[in-house]
């Protein structure tokens, strides 16, 4: 079993819509959560960084994230066809130092 | 805005040949790390850098070395490329004030296409 699973779509929606992606783990250590977005032959770009449970908002975009259910979510409100591009979860756990692990990535494309 | 720069975006190496791939990046960053993309698998790490002169070794560090000479500047090295080294690299850097492993975010350049024929 892979530490961090993420749906690898693609998710498609109609532009306006809103978008959930998630990622579930394993190791209940992780406490640093990341989002990062990347666009066709770019690399990743960071969009969230949390810690710990709770919410953090950043205009249209909401990272979510649930230790008790190890899942974390990211959530784009009116989306865009800018907004298509593949989202990698990442998180990182102390274990003697802190060492991060990436999901393998969900493809979302928004439909004008 | 963080910059990494990765010196080429598209390589075309042949087998054998000794592959070097440049990185450089502006923030002052200690920490620097190298990274393949492969569909499916998402995000590996090779190798990663800590400090001038310093590096460990990542999950996939087998038939790649690296350099780091000056703090900005982190070399990855395919000694002899083999075709399953073909692949999407990425360099990232980050803040790395608690040590080799940092708890804070990786920023990324926009990666080297590599193919080995």
């Amino acid at each position: 079993q892979k530490e961090v699973e993420q749906d690898p779509g693609p998710l498609s929606v109609p532009e306006g819509a809103i978008v959930s992606l998630n990622c579930t783990y394993s190791n209940s250590a992780f406490q640093y959560f990341m989002w990062y977005r990347q666009y066709s032959r770019k690399g990743p770009e960071l969009l969230m960084y949390t810690y710990s449970s709770g919410n953090k908002e950043d205009g249209r975009f909401t990272a979510q994230v649930d230790k008790s259910s190890k899942y974390i979510s990211l959530f784009i409100r009116d989306s865009q066809p800018s907004d298509s591009a593949t989202y990698l979860c990442a998180m990182s756990a102390y274990t003697g130092g802190f060492k991060t692990i990436f999901g393998a990535g969900t493809r979302l494309f928004v439909k004008a | 805005d963080v910059k990494v720069t990765q010196s080429s975006r598209y390589l075309v190496k042949r087998t054998g040949e000794k592959v070097f791939l440049e990185c450089v990046q502006d923030m002052d960053h200690e920490n620097m790390f190298w990274y393949r993309q492969d569909p499916g698998l998402g995000l590996r790490l090779i190798y990663f850098s800590y400090d001038v002169k310093m590096k460990e070794k990542g999950d996939i560090p087998e038939g790649y070395s690296v350099s780091r000479e000056k703090k900005e500047r982190f070399s990855l090295i395919l000694e002899s490329a083999s075709t399953n080294q073909t692949s999407m690299y990425l360099c990232a850097s980050g803040e790395g004030q608690t040590g080799p492993y940092s708890n804070q975010p990786q920023h990324f350049g926009d990666g080297t296409r590599l193919s080995i024929l």
